[in-house]
């Protein structure tokens, strides 16, 4: 199984910070990685797609990186609609597997 | 546009069979695609369950593919799971969701496009 691993868990921000979450995972996974966006009660959101590539309509200030085992989401300048939980997910291997999420609050 | 409905019981005895239905609109199955269902225990992360193809070809998570069934139904244009023997850990709130994939390119793109709101069921005597 292909293990992945976020961090941090959780992070505070304010409104206009740069904030940047780390995706790792436990083997090569070149560039096949997703990264969702889940807000309370609600069904996650694709953001990024092949490590960097922006799904239409999403804001221009998240950005994807990385490749091999080691990836990040960069939210450029916080939004309020951006608290939220991130995670990332391989696609690399046919068992998915999503990262334990990392939480963004004030 | 695409939308996804879950439905099924909402509490569902320990040693007894989850059954859920998701119910697809705004897009025919039999069109392509895989066609998944995700879990999120409470206050938890995600955890993929299984997807089926419109064919009927199946991928399960080998943690819950002893206890897992997931079928499709063109007609109708639903798919369904089944997860036998549940016990308390198998609580959870559970997704149906479109998998996109195109393996065109030089890398395959595959993500999970479009969701249901979600179902809480609840294992409980």
């Amino acid at each position: 199984d292909i293990q992945m691993t976020q961090s941090p868990s959780s992070l505070s921000a304010s409104v206009g910070d740069r904030v940047t979450i780390t995706c790792r995972a436990s083997q090569s996974i070149s560039s096949y990685l997703n990264w969702y966006q889940q807000k309370p009660g609600k069904a996650p959101k694709l953001l990024i797609y092949a490590a960097s590539s922006l799904q239409s309509g999403v804001p221009s200030r998240f950005s994807g990186s990385g490749s091999g085992t080691d990836f990040t989401l960069t939210i450029s300048s916080l939004q309020p609609e951006d608290f939220a939980t991130y995670y990332c997910q391989q696609i690399y291997s046919k068992r998915l597997t999503f990262g334990p999420g990392t939480t963004v609050d004030i | 546009q695409v939308q996804l409905q879950e439905s099924g019981p909402g509490l569902v005895k320990p040693s007894e069979t989850l059954s859920l239905t998701c119910t697809v609109s705004g897009y025919s199955i039999s069109s392509g695609y895989y066609w998944g269902w995700i879990r999120q225990p409470p206050g938890k992360g995600l955890e993929w369950i299984g997807s089926i193809y419109h064919s009927g070809s199946t991928y399960y998570n080998p943690s819950l593919k002893s206890r897992v069934t997931i079928s499709v139904d063109t007609s109708k244009n639903q798919f369904s799971l089944k997860l036998s023997s549940v016990t308390a850990a198998d609580t959870a709130v559970y997704y149906c969701a479109k998998y996109y994939y195109d393996s065109s390119g030089y890398y395959r793109i595959e993500y999970f496009q479009h969701w249901g709101q979600g179902t809480l069921v609840t294992v409980s005597s």
